[in-house]
Parts: structure tokens; sequence; C-alpha cells
């Protein structure tokens, strides 16, 4: 496609459901970035992939959040049991090669979890 | 550690008006700094970066920045505020990895006044 794309746009889950956001980067790119964007903290980094490199998960922010990148495209961001704390918006990147290349960002998944 | 300060959350101008969002920065290394623009329910746009080639950066929409070591500062500015220029804008700094990883302000959102 011709920029990021995440889906859903929009998700409402129940407290300790788990929860799968999927991100289609930009064809080509093999940098891809998620980050969490919340009132309280802003936008932080979660995880990092780029190439068939292991990811850099130094973001995750405990051990019920995880991601794979499937065939160096598509990723998915699972949160498993999720509490309140993880409404948020849900943010996708990825850039063409990494480093300081440009990153074009989708539109974001808005988690709600009730 | 890298890190990010945008001084002011809201900023308000009249139509017209100067723009100025304000930044600083602290990294180790010489950073690569960036600002993007958000607006509502929308994912983050690239405005500008700089990454060393010059100090004064333009970028789209008429917008600018100008990197001042000494200060350390990395300040947006815009001459004539548009209506349409309202919108949440975010400072960022690379991390010290090359891994295209971003660091973000906490953001300022501009308001556009009539």
């Amino acid at each position: 496609g011709a920029g990021v794309s995440q889906s859903p746009s929009n998700k409402v889950t129940e407290k300790g459901k788990d929860v799968e956001l999927r991100c289609d980067p930009i064809s080509g790119h093999t940098a891809l970035y998620w980050y969490r964007q919340s009132l309280g903290q802003g936008l932080e980094f979660l995880i990092y992939f780029q190439g068939n490199s292991a990811p850099d998960k130094s973001g995750l922010p405990s051990d019920r959040f995880s991601a794979e990148r499937t065939g160096g495209s598509v990723s998915t961001l699972t949160i498993q049991r999720t509490q309140q704390e993880d409404s948020a918006v849900y943010l996708c990147a990825s850039s063409r090669t990494g480093g300081n290349t440009e990153a074009f960002f989708g539109q974001g998944t808005r988690l709600t979890v009730v | 550690a890298q890190s990010v300060t945008q001084l002011g959350s809201h900023v308000s101008v009249s139509e017209g008006a100067l723009v100025l969002l304000r930044c600083n920065y602290s990294s180790s290394v010489p950073p690569y700094l960036f600002w993007y623009v958000q607006y509502p329910n929308q994912g983050l746009q690239l405005l500008l970066k700089y990454t060393s080639a010059a100090t004064l950066v333009k970028g789209i929409n008429g917008f600018e920045a100008e990197f001042k070591k000494s200060e350390t500062s990395f300040h947006l500015t815009k001459p004539s505020a548009h209506m349409s220029d309202a919108a949440e804008y975010f400072c960022a700094v690379s991390d010290t990895g090359n891994t295209g990883k971003l660091i973000f302000g906490q953001g300022t959102t501009l308001q556009v006044k009539p």
C-alpha cells in the first residue's frame, strides 16, 4: 500500500482478554517500530524490528506484551491479559533501512480496556 | 541517555502571528533531531529533521528549525500561523545506536485563534 496500515483502528476489550494489533508497513521497508501514546506517558518506544535480526524489545513494559514480524513484513503486537493501564494509542512506523531514514507512521490503533 | 524537553504543553497564537515551539535536548553524541506533527486522529507526519548537514533546517508547510549546539536547542518556528497549523507537535531525538528509535518530547498542542 501507499502508507503504513494499522488495524483495527479502534479496539475495545474487557480487562483480562488478549488483543492483537496488526501493522502492515510500507512495502520494501526493512525497519519497523511500535510506539505507545498515552496521556500520562506521552510517546514511548516499544519494540524495533530490522530485517531478519533479533528484535529490540527493550521498550516492552511487561511480559504481557509481545510482537512478531512474519516474513519481514506484517507485524502483530499482542497484549495478553489486558489491564486498564494498557489503554492507549498504539502506533506503528516503518522506514526504508532504519538508522536515520525517515520513519512513516500509521494512523494508530486506539485500544480501550474496560 | 538521550532526552527531549518541550517547553509548554499548550501554545496559543493568533492567525498570522509567529509560531515558536521550544525543544531542548540532551544527548551524549551529536544528535539527529526531528519535529513531527500529529493532526487529530492521525499518525505522526515528519515536518523536518536535523542530521548535521546544516544548522537551519527547512521543512514542510513553511516550518523551519535551528539547531543550536551551545543552547542544546532545536526550536520550531513559522513566520505566520494558519488555522490549519492547529495540531500537536512533537520534538524527537534519535537514539545513539543508529537504529532509528526515537525518543519523543511530551508534545506541544498549538492552538491558532482567528
